[in-house]
């Protein structure tokens, strides 16, 4: 079976410091990655994707994440917050096209002026 | 816009009382969930379709029910509500093409006090 770690259930960051959110999947075949956002009581929203193209995979609002086979990880990145960036943040994972995502317990960003 | 509706956005609910929650896509996806999300909890899986007419049990599946008459459509049903239901629930439909996998795309939840 599938899983998701995300390492941190709460990040504090100062506006324009690095953002880092870690994500270690386990999974028995090469997997497709995802990164959403939530933002306050809303739905959550697509940030990235990775689907064994590319391994460093560019996303919207700045973000950045990388696959590394290795490691079995998937980080979240982006070199300067933004006040606009404080959300809470979803890895998830699936085997397959077409099956189910597997999702990790969140990371809530705290952005501080 | 095209995307995932849900409706009712709110709803607060006496304990026994019963529901229909209803998620409607116009992406002509195949799949379609229902999730809850619970603070800690992440989101978990409560039933899913993977086309018209079929529906699955995910991880916590008790105490709810689900049909998928029209592929646009899936409804989750509570049929007598308690108040371990109270929680905010997702809707997410996903597209597949091409052999890849193209994630989900979320309702904006629906958000369930049970008193």
């Amino acid at each position: 079976a599938q899983s998701v770690t995300q390492l941190g259930s709460h990040v504090s960051v100062s506006e324009g410091a690095l953002v880092l959110l870690r994500c270690n999947y386990s999974s028995s075949v090469p997997p497709y990655l995802f990164w959403y956002v939530q933002y306050p009581n809303q739905g959550l929203q697509l940030l990235l994707k990775y689907t064994s193209a590319a391994t460093l995979v560019k996303g919207i609002n700045g973000f950045e994440a990388e696959f590394k086979k290795s490691e079995t990880s998937f980080h979240l990145t982006k070199p300067s917050a933004h006040m606009s960036d404080a959300a809470e943040y979803f890895c998830a994972v699936t085997k397959a096209a077409g099956n189910k995502l597997t999702f990790g317990g969140g990371t809530r960003v705290l952005v501080k002026p | 816009n095209a995307g995932v509706t849900q409706t009712p956005k709110f709803r607060v609910l006496k304990t026994g009382q019963s529901m229909t929650l209803l998620c409607a896509q116009d992406m002509n996806h195949e799949y379609m969930y229902w999730y809850r999300q619970d603070p800690g909890m992440g989101l978990r899986l409560i039933h899913y379709s993977v086309g018209e007419g079929t529906t699955a049990k995910g991880e916590v599946p008790d105490g709810y029910n689900v049909s998928r008459l029209k592929k646009q459509n899936f409804l989750l049903g509570l049929e007598s509500a308690a108040p371990s239901q109270t929680s905010v629930y997702f809707c997410a439909s996903q597209g597949q093409g091409g052999g890849r996998s193209y994630g989900y795309t979320f309702g904006s939840g629906t958000r369930l006090t049970v008193v």
